[in-house]
């Protein structure tokens, strides 16, 4: 299976900030996901990180609050930004490798002050 | 509607013994793939097991097996001989294949504790 790598895992934000989680993959894959877990929540998708194109974003997720890159076929990058304490959660990176194969990244553990 | 249902707010095992979580879930799709994965305290998802609607034999990974009812649309997780690392949140999710629609939905979640 994929390892996934996030940085940072962790980090304690002021509102008003933004701030920018990589997600790398040791390996090629064409399918990427950002999904965030609110205290005590269930995941959320946010998007889908396209390669060399525009991510494509679910429903209450917009461009400018969660901006994408995905550069290559092993990194991406999500800026969560203008950061409210409301935004405090679990970010989590993901690839699909096969239908029945969706692997996780460790989480980035994100806290708005 | 919601598509994949995790009702049990919480649930207790004695170590050593064999637990259930339930999941029951709603697609009109014929092919679908069920997943379930587990979450400790760090956040990390950890896959378990993989179950395809076309899979007529129950899936197994080692102390984890997939309880499939196709009629009834449960798709329960059985954790045999439970173990103190055994206690987190586990989550049922479900990918259909409808165009290109490839994404996990998730359930809300079970905690599991287990007890020494």
């Amino acid at each position: 299976s994929a390892v996934i790598s996030q940085k940072p895992s962790r980090d304690i934000c002021q509102r008003g900030t933004s701030l920018t989680i990589q997600c790398q993959v040791d390996s090629q894959v064409t399918m990427m996901f950002w999904y965030r877990q609110q205290p005590g929540q269930s995941l959320t998708l946010i998007a889908t990180a396209n390669q060399g194109s525009e991510a494509t974003y679910e429903s209450g997720f917009v461009i400018d609050k969660f901006p994408i890159s995905r550069p290559n076929l092993t990194f991406s990058t999500l800026t969560v930004s203008n950061m409210s304490p409301e935004d405090s959660s679990i970010y989590l990176c993901s690839v699909v490798e096969s239908f029945y194969e969706q692997y996780f990244g460790p989480g980035t553990r994100l806290t708005v002050t | 509607a919601q598509k994949i249902t995790q009702t049990q707010p919480g649930m207790f095992v004695q170590e050593k013994e064999a637990v259930t979580l339930d999941c029951t879930y709603d697609t009109s799709d014929q092919s679908y793939g069920l997943f379930w994965y587990k979450q400790p305290s760090s956040g990390e998802m950890i896959f378990l097991i993989y179950q395809g609607s076309y899979d007529e034999q129950n899936a197994t990974e080692g102390r984890y097996s997939l309880n499939f009812q196709k009629a009834r649309k449960s798709a329960n997780l059985v954790i045999s001989a439970s173990q103190l690392g055994d206690s987190a949140m586990y989550f049922c999710a479900m990918r259909e294949v409808t165009g290109a629609n490839s994404k996990l939905t998730f359930g809300k979640g079970i905690t599991l504790s287990v007890r020494p």
